[in-house]
């Protein structure tokens, strides 16, 4: 178990470019989350995937924000035209299939994607 | 809407003080409630969590109780180390709306706490 991983730590882009962040969950968790922390705040959901299916998408995602998990393994999500309002930490987070019983899953979350949007 | 109010930092404290961070919480519903904590240049930690009401979580001398009567979940620590110093998150989980019992989590603000010796 290596944890949840995230590449790249830091990316520094240009306004309108596009940008694309890959996570790697611990291995056979099959629910994965992705939240966006800017500075001074909690972090704030943005979408979620069990396997490969997208089942929640937060207002906050707007159309220039994708994010896909195929095969229901690493996830990436890619920001298209970039604006300076999205710089922020991206984290990513998985959490493993619930036992029977079980109330609450527990999420593991990755050291983030820091974007810088000049 | 789902929403986790905690108190304001930073905290600044002496080693060996006892440590109180308020996290108060509105929801309907029983969601569970967490405490996370960050240490500098790492990445969101689980540090403890309660279930239901009146359940106790603790880890690393930390504890919180969960308050259904005042909708509270305050962190507490009898005497903090330097180690200690790190910016701590109250969460609550929300059910996501698609049926199913996986949930998001919904943060408050965060408390920096520092430690000196």
């Amino acid at each position: 178990d290596t944890g949840v991983s995230q590449n790249p730590r830091h990316k520094i882009t240009k306004r309108g470019q596009n940008v694309t962040f890959r996570c790697d969950p611990i291995s056979e968790h099959n629910r994965l989350y992705w939240y966006r922390q800017t500075l001074g705040q909690g972090p704030e959901f943005l979408t979620y995937f069990q396997n490969e299916a997208q089942l929640e998408k937060s207002r906050l995602l707007s159309d220039r924000f994708s994010a896909e998990r195929p095969k229901g393994s690493f996830s990436t999500l890619e920001i298209q035209r970039t604006e300076q309002g999205d710089s922020a930490m991206y984290l990513c987070a998985s959490s493993p299939r619930r036992d029977p019983g079980n109330v609450t899953d527990t999420q593991y979350f990755g050291p983030g994607t820091r974007l810088t949007v000049l | 809407g789902n929403s986790v109010t905690q108190m304001e930092g930073p905290v600044t404290l002496s080693e060996e003080a006892f440590l109180t961070i308020n996290c108060t919480y509105t929801a309907t519903g029983y969601p569970s409630l967490f405490w996370y904590v960050q240490y500098p240049g790492e990445g969101l930690q689980l540090l403890l969590k309660a279930t239901k009401a009146d359940d106790k979580g603790s880890n690393k001398g930390f504890e919180a109780t969960y308050r259904k009567e005042t909708t509270s979940f305050h962190l507490e620590k009898g005497s903090v180390q330097v180690s200690d110093s790190a910016v701590y998150f109250c969460a609550l989980s929300d059910r996501i709306n698609y049926g199913g019992a996986t949930n998001k989590l919904i943060f408050g603000t965060g408390t920096l706490l520092a430690v000196q010796p």
